[in-house]
């Protein structure tokens, strides 16, 4: 059991440069988030999948995208970065409604230059 | 909005000195609350969870943290604290029946010196 896996570990990209974080599940989830990580904030929700074929926005959604590809799997795509997306992104997956705990990641370092 | 509040940025303490964490959430009705950890270059994991029933809640490694409905509080609390747990130590807020909205407080590094 893998859990959540990310791809890519690290990623440094140009300002306008396109990229596409990939997130999969094994845990036979039904929820799946995208969060963004920065010093002194916390974690704050970018989107979110609440079960497969549905996309809602969370706190940050502006500049990103997301597909749930399928159960298992939930990207955001970054579709022009700017210096302002450098972060960590963390995905996540949960049962679904009921205060289930969600279960995460190991991150992507993402650097904007 | 909803927000969490956890007042102690940054926390030094010897081995084996006593732990509290504060959290205060500002949501004024039936909530989850959570505290994960996230040790250095590891992703979160789950320390402990309040939902219902007994305000004093235990965790994993010695951990626990009281709701205290009154205060809108949720702190952490350790007797001992060792040096592996250093980390960062964030609480988080949903409210109940749905878990979408998870809010996240910004997070207390706990550095402990051996």
């Amino acid at each position: 059991n893998a859990g959540v896996t990310q791809t890519p570990k690290f990623q440094v990209l140009k300002t306008g440069q396109s990229m596409t974080l990939q997130c999969a599940q094994d845990m036979n989830h039904n929820s799946m988030y995208w969060y963004r990580q920065d010093p002194g904030m916390g974690l704050r929700l970018i989107y979110y999948s609440a079960s497969e074929g549905t996309t809602d926005k969370g706190e940050v959604p502006n500049g990103y995208n997301v597909s749930r590809l399928n159960k298992r799997e939930f990207s955001l795509r970054l579709e022009s970065a700017a210096p302002s997306q450098t972060s960590v992104y963390f995905c996540a997956s949960s049962e679904g409604e009921g205060g289930h705990e969600q279960y995460f990641g190991p991150g992507t370092r993402l650097t904007v230059t | 909005a909803q927000s969490v509040s956890q007042h102690n940025h940054h926390v030094i303490l010897s081995e084996a000195a006593s732990l509290e964490l504060g959290c205060n959430y500002s949501y004024g009705g039936t909530v989850n609350l959570f505290w994960y950890v996230q040790y250095p270059g590891q992703h979160l994991q789950l320390l402990l969870k309040y939902f219902s029933g007994d305000p004093l809640v235990k965790g994993i490694k010695g951990f626990e943290a009281e709701f205290i409905k009154s205060k809108f509080s949720f702190n952490l609390r350790k007797p001992s604290v060792q040096w592996s747990d250093t980390a960062e130590y964030f609480c988080a807020v949903t409210r109940s029946g749905s878990s979408y909205k998870l809010i996240f407080g910004s997070g207390t590094r706990l550095l402990v010196r051996p």
